[in-house]
């Protein structure tokens, strides 16, 4: 059974960092390209960025780019995203999403319980 | 970055009834290699996380019923539920992931009438 366990989550004010991880198990985690995703409080669906099985390709939107830095350990099976320069804006709760293939051109097939991200003074 | 639009926003249906929801992406999401559409849909209900409905614009996901499906190409697409249940409560997504930022649409509220 796939899980996607993310982590990391609390509360930091403006301007601070925060590290979110996520825990997967059930597949073979190296051949799969990885996700975040987030979804502010009562709004939509925001892709953030993902990265392919193999960790050769990176992409990010726009609004997080220069500020979060995606990485995975593929001995580990983790995910993580490192966010940086924090704004009351990436206030969310963020998805760890798995792709379905190994690079990002792919949908996502199986979503974490998200954690919540709360930038407040 | 290719924006997506859908319509409507919100849609109140009687149990029974055929729902509708369309996409529309700003450039085609048909790669024209492979043929296929890199468009897919997303069921979020409260609290839980998106739920995938439909991929490649019109493959339904294994486990999900066959009342959902999944039309269109190049740049519009629909998410058609042909008999609507009281469990199909939930806000829609599409997505494209034809190139990152892979964009979602902004959801549409489906509400039993």
């Amino acid at each position: 059974e796939v899980q996607l366990l993310e982590s990391g989550g609390g509360l930091v004010q403006p301007g601070g960092s925060l590290r979110l991880s996520c825990a997967a198990s059930g597949f073979t985690f190296s051949s799969y390209a990885m996700s975040w995703v987030r979804q502010a409080p009562g709004k939509g669906l925001e892709w953030v960025s993902g990265i392919s099985g193999t960790d050769d390709r990176i992409y990010y939107a726009d609004s997080v780019k220069g500020r979060f830095t995606i990485s995975r350990d593929n001995s580990k099976n983790t995910l993580y995203v490192q966010m940086n320069s924090l704004r009351a804006e990436d206030t969310a709760v963020y998805y760890c999403a798995k792709c379905s293939g190994g690079t990002c051109y792919f949908p996502f097939d199986y979503w974490g319980q998200g954690t919540l991200v709360t930038v407040s003074s | 970055d290719i924006v997506m639009t859908q319509s409507p926003d919100s849609l109140a249906v009687s149990l029974g009834e055929r729902a509708t929801i369309n996409c529309k992406s700003s450039q085609s999401v048909l790669y024209s290699s492979n043929n296929k559409n890199y468009l897919t849909w997303y069921q979020q209900k409260p609290g839980q996380p998106p739920k995938l409905l439909i991929y490649w614009a019109s493959t339904r996901e294994s486990g999900v019923p066959d009342r959902f499906s999944g039309s269109g190409s190049g740049t519009d697409f629909t998410l058609t539920i042909s008999s609507l249940q009281a469990e199909d409560v939930a806000v829609y997504y599409c997505q494209q992931y034809y190139t990152p930022p892979c964009t979602f649409g902004q959801g549409t509220k489906l509400e039993i009438k």
